[in-house]
């Protein structure tokens, strides 16, 4: 299955400034997503991110608030703009393993990043 | 719509024990059903799928989820915990067709005691 490497794996951040999330995967994939984890709940998907395309946002999440760049094949950036304490959470990117006739394999999640917003 | 509905927030149970984590789902079409685990400061790791074929699935590190439709239902079992097993473990969906989308359970937090 793909190997996904995530940085930073956590941040303490100001409110009102931003920060960038790396994703880069060991293999090219068609779809990558991001997903929202917040304290104490389950995830959210935020957007998937296509090559080539613009995202595309989930019910709740806009572009200016959470842009994505997808330059290539292997690699994805997540940014968490104008933050404030309600964006603390842990953010994690996600490819999909594989597809089959029958449907797909599951999905191969990065490590997080833990983010804090002061 | 689909949802996924883990009853339990948190499950302690002593090392050598049997555990189950209780998955219920709610979907007006069919679905793939899966578990996740994630341990501390880690990201999500597939567990086992049930995407179509026998109910009982088995899954890695012992673990094991039966399929059951008229109750909606998607347990997850394991006849003997380790300390190691201490985690996060999610119930997933999705649909069998169209969208690619998962719907995650909020987790139930499996504590193996020693």
């Amino acid at each position: 299955s793909a190997v996904i490497s995530q940085k930073p794996s956590r941040d303490i951040c100001q409110r009102g400034t931003s920060l960038t999330i790396q994703c880069q995967v060991d293999s090219q994939v068609t779809m990558m997503f991001w997903y929202r984890q917040q304290p104490g709940q389950s995830l959210t998907l935020i957007a998937t991110a296509n090559q080539g395309s613009e995202a595309t946002y989930e019910s709740g999440f806009v572009i200016d608030k959470f842009p994505i760049s997808r330059p290539n094949l292997t690699f994805s950036t997540l940014t968490v703009s104008n933050m404030s304490p309600e964006d603390s959470s842990i953010y994690l990117c996600s490819v999909e393993e594989g597809w089959t006739g029958i449907g797909n394999y599951g999905y191969t999640f990065g490590s997080g990043t833990r983010l804090t917003v002061v | 719509a689909q949802s996924v509905t883990q009853l339990d927030s948190q499950v302690p149970v002593f090392e050598e024990a049997p555990v189950e984590l209780r998955c219920n789902y709610s979907s007006s079409v069919s679905v793939y059903l899966f578990w996740y685990v994630q341990y501390p400061n880690q990201g999500l790791q597939l567990l086992l799928k049930y995407l179509s074929g026998s109910t009982l699935v088995k899954g890695i590190n012992g673990f094991e989820a039966e399929f059951n439709k008229s109750q909606t239902s998607f347990h997850l079992r394991k006849p003997s915990v380790h300390i190691s097993d201490t985690a996060e473990y999610f119930c997933a969906v999705s649909l069998t067709s169209g969208t690619y989308k998962y719907i995650f359970g909020t987790g139930t937090r499996l504590k193996v005691l020693a």
